[in-house]
């Protein structure tokens, strides 16, 4: 059974800092993987997907970067603003392309 | 485009009570899924769609049934609603292309049952 772990839990950093939020999965055997970003009391907002044949994707100042083979994916965000405090959740989704699974997200706050 | 809408937002239910959770998308996508998210347990997938008229069940499908009778529609059910079933509830659709699939999520259905 696949299992996806995000850490930390939570980060809080000053406006301006690179950050980078961390994603492992136990089966490398995903189809793709999908970033999301989350607010309080809202649904989820697709950032960035990745399929397995890719090593990442950029949208703006967001990079996801895949590593299939030891089962990682990362979030790279640049120059972190306070609108981008809120919860950040990576999936995984199975072979068979019908399941996603999620990780338990990164709750990023950045102060003014 | 509306993208993925949910009916209702909120919903507050007696133990044993029924109710049906509506979600519609507008993209004409392929699939659709519906979602429970608790704290502490994260999101976890209840059924899904491949197409109309087909359901399957995901990781925690006991208590809920679905339907998919129209391409743009995908019902949740709660025959006989117990506590354990308080959540927020999300819908999401994904289309099928090139080898793509990417899930796009409604904005939840908050459900209380006391």
């Amino acid at each position: 059974k696949q299992e996806v772990t995000q850490i930390p839990a939570a980060l809080s950093v000053p406006e301006g800092e690179n950050l980078v939020l961390n994603c492992s999965f136990t089966d490398s055997a995903i189809y793709n993987l999908q970033w999301f970003r989350q607010d309080p009391g809202k649904g989820l907002t697709s950032l960035l997907l990745i399929q397995s044949s890719q090593r990442e994707q950029t949208s703006g100042r967001l990079n996801a970067s895949l590593d299939k083979s030891s089962g990682r994916s990362t979030l790279y965000i640049a120059a972190s603003q306070p609108g981008d405090s809120a919860t950040y959740l990576c999936a995984a989704m199975n072979n068979a392309g019908n399941m996603l699974t999620f990780g338990g997200g990164t709750r990023l706050m950045v102060k003014p | 485009n509306a993208g993925v809408t949910q009916t209702p937002k909120f919903r507050v239910l007696k133990t044993g009570q029924s109710m049906t959770l509506l979600c519609a998308q507008d993209m004409n996508h392929e699939y659709m899924y519906w979602y429970r998210q608790d704290p502490g347990m994260g999101l976890r997938l209840i059924h899904y769609s491949v197409g109309e008229g087909t359901t399957a069940k995901g990781e925690v499908p006991d208590g809920y049934n679905v339907s998919r009778l129209k391409k743009q529609n995908f019902l949740l059910g709660l025959e006989s609603a117990a506590p354990s079933q308080t959540s927020v509830y999300f819908c999401a659709s994904s289309y099928v292309r090139g080898g793509r699939i990417e899930q796009f999520f409604g904005p939840g259905t908050r459900l209380t049952v006391l």
